[in-house]
């Protein structure tokens, strides 16, 4: 089982572009979860998707957007890029179910200048 | 609103010493609180959890409700106990909800 994986493990992106990031969960899970976690700081939740729809979202803008595939995999879309969503996305998968734990990605680290 | 604080952003102890980090939450229902580890080069992973009341690599936690707290602690300190520690929070009995995670803190065995 190869657990959660994400890419591209790194990425660089200039200001104003837009970038697509994506994450395959682990075997067997079916809800994924999406964190940004800036220099220094704990995750902060963005949102997470279940059955294809948006469940439940933090507080970040419309520019944060997403999607999940019927094979549970997920994208993760950042528009209009500012310097300041520098930071390593991180990717969590659990299953629909009470007390189901999270289980992360190694993330992948966004640079942009 | 749901809030997890550590207020240690490093903590540094002796092999062999006990060691504690610090964890408070505010939140008005029942929680289910967690600590995750990040070791150096390795993602994020559970370390334990407080309904399962088990001891991980030496390290326990209990839910302090009354003082709203889940300090993580362990006798005698490992240098492989070097990482980044993360308490974090989720409404209990709830499959879909968020998990609500503090700034971490930095723990360095020194040997």
């Amino acid at each position: 089982d190869a657990g959660v994986t994400q890419s591209p493990t790194h990425l660089i992106k200039t200001r104003g572009q837009q970038v697509t990031l994506r994450c395959s969960p682990k075997s067997g899970h079916d809800t994924v979860s999406w964190y940004q976690q800036a220099l220094g700081q704990g995750p902060q939740f963005i949102f997470q998707y279940y059955e294809e729809e948006e469940r439940q979202r933090g507080n970040f803008p419309d520019r944060f957007s997403g999607h999940q595939f019927p094979n549970y995999s997920s994208e993760l879309n950042v528009n209009a890029l500012l310097l300041g969503d520098s930071a390593l996305y991180l990717c969590a998968s659990s299953l629909d179910r009470v007390l189901s734990p999270l289980h992360f990605g190694n993330g992948t680290r966004l640079t942009v200048t | 609103a749901q809030r997890v604080t550590q207020p240690e952003k490093l903590l540094s102890v002796f092999k062999g010493a006990p060691v504690e980090l610090k964890c408070n939450y505010s939140y008005s229902g029942s929680p289910e609180l967690f600590w995750y580890v990040q070791y150096s080069r390795q993602r994020l992973q559970l370390l334990l959890r407080h309904i399962s009341r088990e001891s991980i690599k030496g390290f326990t936690a209990d839910l302090n409700k009354g003082e709203t707290s889940f300090h993580l602690k362990k006798p005698f300190a490992q240098e492989e106990d070097s990482a980044m520690y993360y308490c974090a929070l989720r409404a209990l009995k709830t499959s879909y909800d968020k998990v609500i995670f503090g700034p971490g803190t930095s723990l360095s065995v020194i040997p």
